[in-house]
């Protein structure tokens, strides 16, 4: 059991690049989100998904798009990357459900983007 | 939209003296979580709070969950180095689960 796994672990952009944030768990979880940490800024939601098919904007969602065609995978794209995406990336999943929604999150990924 | 502010952003304490960090929503919560971030890690989950008025501990760890369900606190009991790190509350609204700022944690031995 992995747990929810990230890739990659650190990368650096320049601006106007595009990439994808790859996110996946094995823990048949309905949930799953990402957010982006900066110093002093806590977590803030970027996008969600309470299943497959099925996204929604979280706080902060401009610059990037999600997917998700399957229970396991979650990957997040960065259209154009802008320094202002410079941050550490989190993804986390869980159960729907009152008493079963505890988030589990994956190592993060360090963005850097020039 | 929903916020979840926390206070302090910062603490310092000596080793073996007590750690409050306080949390409060802009809207009623259907329950709250608490999570701790290492330095250099990722957050992992503390514990959940869902009823109104309750208290949780877990060692020297103490959760409430205010009457109205808008505030919340975690106390640690004579604070140890391994308790460093920063706490974050998390409150649900709907399907969104928002974070606090967080508040980082610094012992000295």
């Amino acid at each position: 059991n992995a747990g929810v796994t990230q890739t990659p672990k650190f990368q650096v952009l320049k601006t106007g690049q595009s990439m994808t944030l790859q996110c996946a768990q094995d823990m048949n979880h309905e949930y799953m989100s990402w957010y982006r940490q900066d110093p002093g800024m806590g977590l803030r939601l970027i996008h969600y998904s309470v299943g497959a098919g099925i996204t929604d904007q979280g706080e902060v969602p401009n610059g990037y798009n999600v997917s998700r065609s399957t229970t396991e995978d979650f990957p997040l794209r960065l259209l154009s990357a802008a320094p202002s995406q410079t941050s550490v990336y989190f993804c986390a999943s869980s159960y729907i459900g009152q008493n079963t929604d505890t988030q589990y999150f994956g190592p993060g990924t360090r963005l850097t983007v020039l | 939209g929903q916020q979840v502010m926390q206070i302090p952003q910062y603490q310092h304490v000596q080793e073996g003296e007590d750690f409050t960090t306080y949390c409060n929503s802009s809207t009623t919560l259907s329950n709250i979580q608490w999570y701790k971030q290492r330095p250099g890690g990722h957050p992992v989950f503390l514990i959940q709070l869902v009823k109104s008025g309750e208290v949780k501990k877990q060692k020297r760890l103490t959760f409430q969950f205010g009457e109205a369900k808008k505030n919340s606190s975690l106390h640690i009991t004579a604070t140890q180095t391994t308790d460093v790190g920063t706490y974050f509350c998390a409150g649900h609204a709907g399907n969104m689960l928002t974070f606090g700022g967080g508040t980082r944690l610094m012992v000295k031995p």
